[in-house]
């Protein structure tokens, strides 16, 4: 248990649709990252927020949001969902001053 | 960050040690090499890092040549539940701020057999 949870586990919606996954990080850690894992794309990194603010950006689609609330959690926010959308979706934190990023259990999308 | 090359697949038998090369020739001065692993669909695990010197913990060690352009990951005594793909990434470490986002290649596929 790596301590980072998410929610939900599952989530199964239709194209055009909007979604929301929620994650919170391990005690302390002001760091969350988001990352995605298709099939064909392998695991590729989407967003970074740090003690609220936004710190980088991978490749993440203008479709996708995400932000992060005074009490540390992040939410993901996924509009306009079409069929390739689907993939896992990881989230992971780390503490300030280390580099190792601890990773959640992921939600699974789908979108039919 | 630098780039990676490890075998797309390795096998080893339960019980021995499982050594998992990766390439790293254009590493700079400052990279670090780390190494997570992923289990069949769950979130990727952090294993071990190492700037040059060898590295162990509990859970591996990593050996890192004198040049740094190559380096080892070894699972001491490989259990099933070693199976997995391991990734190794090369990056800046930073202090303050929170790290960089992860570049995932497409790593080793270890299996482990009984």
């Amino acid at each position: 248990d790596s301590g980072v949870t998410q929610t939900p586990k599952h989530l199964i919606t239709a194209t055009g649709q909007r979604v929301t996954l929620r994650c919170s990080p391990r005690s302390g850690d002001l760091s969350v990252y988001w990352y995605q894992q298709s099939l064909d794309q392998g695991l590729q990194f989407l967003i970074q927020y740090y003690n609220g603010e936004e710190r980088a950006k991978g490749n993440i689609l203008e479709r996708f949001s995400a932000q992060q609330f005074p009490d540390l959690h992040s939410e993901l926010n996924l509009s306009s969902l079409e069929l390739g959308d689907s993939a896992l979706y990881f989230c992971a934190s780390s503490a300030d001053t280390t580099n190792e990023q601890y990773f959640g259990p992921g939600t699974r999308l789908t979108v039919t | 960050d630098a780039k990676t090359t490890q075998p797309p697949s390795m096998d080893c038998a339960e019980g021995r040690a499982a050594n998992l090369p990766c390439n790293h020739s254009t590493i700079s001065g400052n990279e670090y090499v780390y190494w997570y692993r992923q289990i069949h669909s769950q979130g990727p695990q952090y294993i071990i890092h190492g700037l040059k010197n060898n590295e162990t913990n509990e859970m591996a060690s990593l050996i890192i040549t004198e040049d740094r352009k190559s380096s080892t990951l070894i699972l001491p005594h490989a259990t099933l539940r070693d199976t997995a793909v391991y990734y190794c990434i090369v990056r800046v470490q930073r202090s303050g701020g929170g790290a960089d986002g992860l570049t995932f290649g497409k790593g080793t596929h270890l299996i482990i057999q009984p």
